[in-house]
């Protein structure tokens, strides 16, 4: 059974740059399934950030475009999200996620708490 | 951009009673949608994918139904633990979530 866990620091500072890992466990990174990013901020609904496709093709929401990078570590069985100048709106519980082609999110993280302050 | 809208934001039903969702885009989807329930603290699990089939190990009691800009979450008897929120999402070129119905209990 494929899980997923997401790591990566707890609280960021206004400005600078949030990073998260995904690490995959249970299958490999390199089969054909896009792996992906998905925020909630407290007490809000679920925001797509982007996937990756296990090519290394890239796809981003409209939203967070400008200021996000995911990236595909086949050797570590990984994938990352990279968040750049960070605000307070961007504290959120970001879950990442796998499926397959043209499928939903089948696996999910448990998802991580990210808080921007000072 | 499509954008994917739910009705109602809250819904109160009694336990044993039948919940109806609904979602819609604002352009067709064809049959990319899926339904997914959020409990408290926990991650999103799907439910249905293709507008109607179940994700494994998901009761008979789901059932969904749609295509293109119209679809809709059935529970056929509500259970104690079906009490959540309900999210819906289109998949078919990136993904959009609807803003999400709380189903709770009347």
């Amino acid at each position: 059974q494929m899980q997923l866990q997401e790591s990566g620091p707890g609280l960021v500072k206004p400005s600078e740059t949030l990073s998260l890992t995904c690490t995959v466990s249970g299958s490999s990174v390199s089969i054909s399934y896009y792996w992906g990013w998905i925020r909630q901020p407290p007490g809000k609904g679920l925001e797509w950030i982007g996937s990756i496709y296990y090519t290394g093709s890239t796809y981003y929401g409209p939203s967070l475009k400008s200021r996000v990078t995911i990236l595909l570590d086949t050797s570590k069985n990984q994938f990352s999200l990279k968040l750049s100048s960070v605000t307070a709106a961007d504290t959120a519980v970001y879950y990442c996620a796998g499926g397959g082609g043209n499928q939903p999110l089948h696996y999910w993280g448990q998802g991580t708490l990210v808080t921007v302050s000072s | 951009e499509i954008v994917m809208t739910q009705s109602p934001a809250t819904l109160s039903v009694s336990p044993g009673e039948r919940a109806t969702l609904s979602c819609w885009a604002s352009q067709s989807v064809s049959s990319s949608l899926a339904w997914y329930q959020q409990k408290p603290g926990q991650a999103p699990r799907l439910l249905i994918y293709d507008a109607s089939t179940r994700a494994t190990g998901i009761p008979a009691r789901f059932s969904g139904s749609g295509s293109g800009t119209e679809f809709t979450l059935t529970i056929s008897s509500l259970q104690s633990e079906d009490f959540a929120v309900y999210y819906c999402q289109r998949y078919d070129n990136g993904y959009t979530f609807g803003q999400g119905t709380k189903l709770e209990i009347k």
